[in-house]
């Protein structure tokens, strides 16, 4: 079954630090989407990407995220200058469709200390 | 804000018996529900969905139940075994191509041996 691939599964970084997040869509998909989670809390939008653009953000998205999609496979998250509250489980999902079918990625734990 | 959100945090039951987890949303536009699994590490893993325009869905084991009049979403597990034990979200997606998915809080399904 195919599947989304995140890399590197745990992240620690320093606080100020640049982070990229990375992720690898099933390969026919055309939606693109960066969710987190804060430990003990519910998963939480943070941008959809179609047609080599964003589509929507959260208000959590804010200057400091970046998303790009440089070779038409992987598709990263970056964050430019880190901050402990950033420090949450990052998931990656895809979809054929943009309203249906999503598939998540296992996420990358990040860490800012 | 329009939210979607659980009743209850945790839920336990006795392995064999049926499970049933509660949901209530808010968005009346939303056309899409899912209902996620999430084990301990790993991303949300779909487990069943059903659009506006049914009431009832079935699968293996499992039952989504929808009455769009309270705005209530239940998923139903049969025979809950101890791999059922994890986390479980529902999640709306409001009308739209490429809508976001809105998750719930989550609750934690504990399975007694």
């Amino acid at each position: 079954e195919p599947e989304v691939t995140q890399t590197p599964s745990h992240q620690v970084t320093q606080m100020g630090q640049e982070v990229i997040l990375r992720c690898v869509p099933i390969s026919n998909h055309l939606y693109f989407y960066w969710y987190r989670q804060i430990l003990g809390q519910k998963v939480e939008f943070l941008v959809s990407f179609y047609n080599n653009e964003i589509s929507e953000k959260s208000e959590i998205f804010d200057d400091q995220f970046s998303v790009e999609r440089p070779d038409g496979s992987n598709f990263t998250l970056k964050i430019r200058s880190t901050k402990l509250e950033d420090s949450a489980m990052y998931f990656c999902a895809s979809s054929l469709q943009g309203n249906y079918g999503y598939t998540f990625g296992s996420g990358t734990r990040l860490t800012v200390v | 804000g329009e939210s979607v959100g659980l009743h209850l945090p945790t839920l336990s039951v006795q392995e064999g018996d049926n499970s049933i987890i509660n949901c209530a949303y808010s968005n009346s536009a939303s056309d899409y529900f899912i209902w996620y699994k999430q084990e301990s590490g790993k991303g949300p893993q779909f487990i069943i969905d059903i659009r506006s325009n049914m009431d009832k869905r079935q699968g293996q084991r499992v039952t989504v139940l929808l009455n769009k009049t309270v705005k209530h979403l239940s998923l139903q597990i049969a025979a809950t075994q101890p791999g059922d034990s994890a986390v479980y979200f529902c999640a709306e997606n409001g009308a739209g191509a490429n809508s976001k998915l809105t998750f719930g809080k989550g609750i934690t399904l504990s399975v007694r041996p």
